[in-house]
């Protein structure tokens, strides 16, 4: 089953706008990290922030994570056409010595240009 | 620098056929997960390897095996198909030394259809 979900579970916009996708999740988390993934290719990793952290930045990508909410939140500033993609949320979980991701079902987003 | 590869790229089965997918892990790294994404789905978590071992197991049957070789390169196999298990197969390396929070590199995937 799931731990995260997405909110919205697509979203279209015109380029130029910002983005705006929440993830929510169910247990206690190492790490949350966004992913893309463009037409069911492989996924690529976009940005990760830890438990300890409340918001991180790159480029035009602003994550926040609310620990005592159990959610995040993945900002696209200017959105191009480029952006059209699947954006899923996963969360890092260390079980003894091993570490699994434990992904959501995903935003769709469409940028028009 | 090499990335994550995964062989074959498509491959179509039918019910009952066995299948086994391959990955080679990004240079430098010890550590494979393997990850089934049915059509928009999010990946699901099957399995990971480790030192040749599998350290961790999720939700999936015991039709889904692995192997880790020690050139640390990994197959997935997958015994007694069902119409169900038609997905896009994900790998994924990571260097265990550096722990949970770490980032898992994906190759693009096996598209595996069963009919």
């Amino acid at each position: 089953s799931q731990q995260g979900e997405e909110d919205p579970q697509a979203l279209s916009i015109q380029e130029g706008e910002n983005a705006t996708m929440n993830c929510s999740y169910k247990t206690s988390i190492n790490n949350l990290q966004w992913y893309r993934q463009n037409s069911g290719r492989g996924l690529v990793h976009l940005i990760l922030i830890r438990s300890n952290e409340r918001e991180k930045h790159s480029g035009r990508l602003r994550v926040t994570l609310d620990t005592s909410k159990k959610s995040s939140s993945l900002l696209i500033t200017a959105s191009r056409a480029a952006d059209t993609a699947s954006y899923f949320c996963a969360t890092g979980l260390r079980m003894d010595s091993s570490y699994k991701l434990i992904f959501g079902s995903g935003t769709r987003l469409l940028v028009r240009p | 620098d090499a990335g994550v590869t995964q062989s074959p790229t498509h491959l179509i089965k039918t019910r009952g056929q066995q299948v086994t997918l391959r990955c080679s892990p990004k240079s430098g790294h010890d550590t494979v997960s393997w990850y089934q994404q049915a059509l928009g789905q999010g990946p699901q978590f099957i399995f990971q390897y480790y030192e040749e071992e599998e350290r961790q197991r999720g939700n999936f049957p015991d039709r889904f095996s692995g192997h880790q070789f020690p050139n640390y390169s990994s197959e997935l196999n997958v015994n007694a198909l069902l119409l169900g298990d038609s997905a896009l197969y994900l790998c994924a390396s990571s260097l265990a030394m550096r722990g949970p929070n770490n980032e898992q590199f994906f190759g693009p995937g096996t598209r595996l259809t069963v009919l």
